[in-house]
């Protein structure tokens, strides 16, 4: 595809239940991000990857959340236990190399935990 | 992470440029300046970036203070799809988009 995709698009779970959301990067892009967004804020920070390995993942914000890029392209991120407070849209960006070059965001999955 | 300031809100007319404003006194000089926009129910889009001269790209233009502490962005004809939220962001060795409020652009017809 052209641009970066994000699925599910939507996603409303259970309080507890585990979920993946997916991004399938632009093709080529070695470096991807994650972030997730509350409505009426910015997007936050939550990861970064460099290839194969997570070259940042400072924004994390508990060890509920886990994010995986095995082969360097796809990438999943995994939420544990999921709380009501984990509701946002997370967004997947990608770009050729690093941030001094144009990043291309997904549309966001947008997840409800009930 | 360096911060950014701007304004929360912004209102222009149709067909009118629209200069948006962006103050990062604690900027270092190696940090580029980023502009990223965000349209209703999208992910954020790339805008422009700059590091000490003013930039021009199909989209908008850049410029750049001497000092380097602020910069404009700049729309040279706004239209009704330029309503988006804009985010200016510093980046630099930390390899990371860190995004602010952003201002809220609304384009009156």
């Amino acid at each position: 595809g052209a641009g970066v995709s994000q699925t599910p698009s939507n996603k409303v779970t259970e309080k507890g239940k585990y979920v993946e959301l997916r991004c399938d990067p632009i093709s080529g892009h070695t470096a991807l991000y994650w972030y997730r967004q509350s409505l009426g804020q910015g997007p936050e920070f939550l990861i970064y990857f460099q290839g194969t390995g997570a070259a940042d993942d400072s924004g994390l914000p508990n060890d509920r959340f886990f994010a995986v890029r095995p082969e360097g392209s796809v990438s999943t991120l995994k939420i544990q236990r999921t709380e009501r407070g984990d509701s946002a849209v997370y967004l997947c960006a990608s770009s050729l190399n690093r941030w001094h070059t144009e990043a291309f965001f997904g549309q966001g999955t947008r997840l409800t935990v009930v | 992470d360096a911060k950014t300031t701007q304004p929360n809100s912004m209102e222009s007319n149709e067909e009118e440029p629209v200069h948006l404003p962006c103050n990062h006194s604690t900027i270092s000089g190696t940090d580029y300046i980023h502009w990223y926009r965000q349209l209703p129910s999208q992910g954020p889009e790339y805008v422009i970036h700059g590091l000490t001269s003013n930039v021009n790209n199909r989209m908008a233009s850049l410029a750049i203070a001497e000092d380097r502490k602020s910069s404009t962005l700049i729309l040279h004809r706004a239209t009704l799809r330029d309503a988006a939220v804009y985010y200016c962001i510093l980046i630099e060795g930390a390899q990371k988009l860190v995004f602010g409020q952003g201002t809220r652009l609304t384009i009156n017809p």
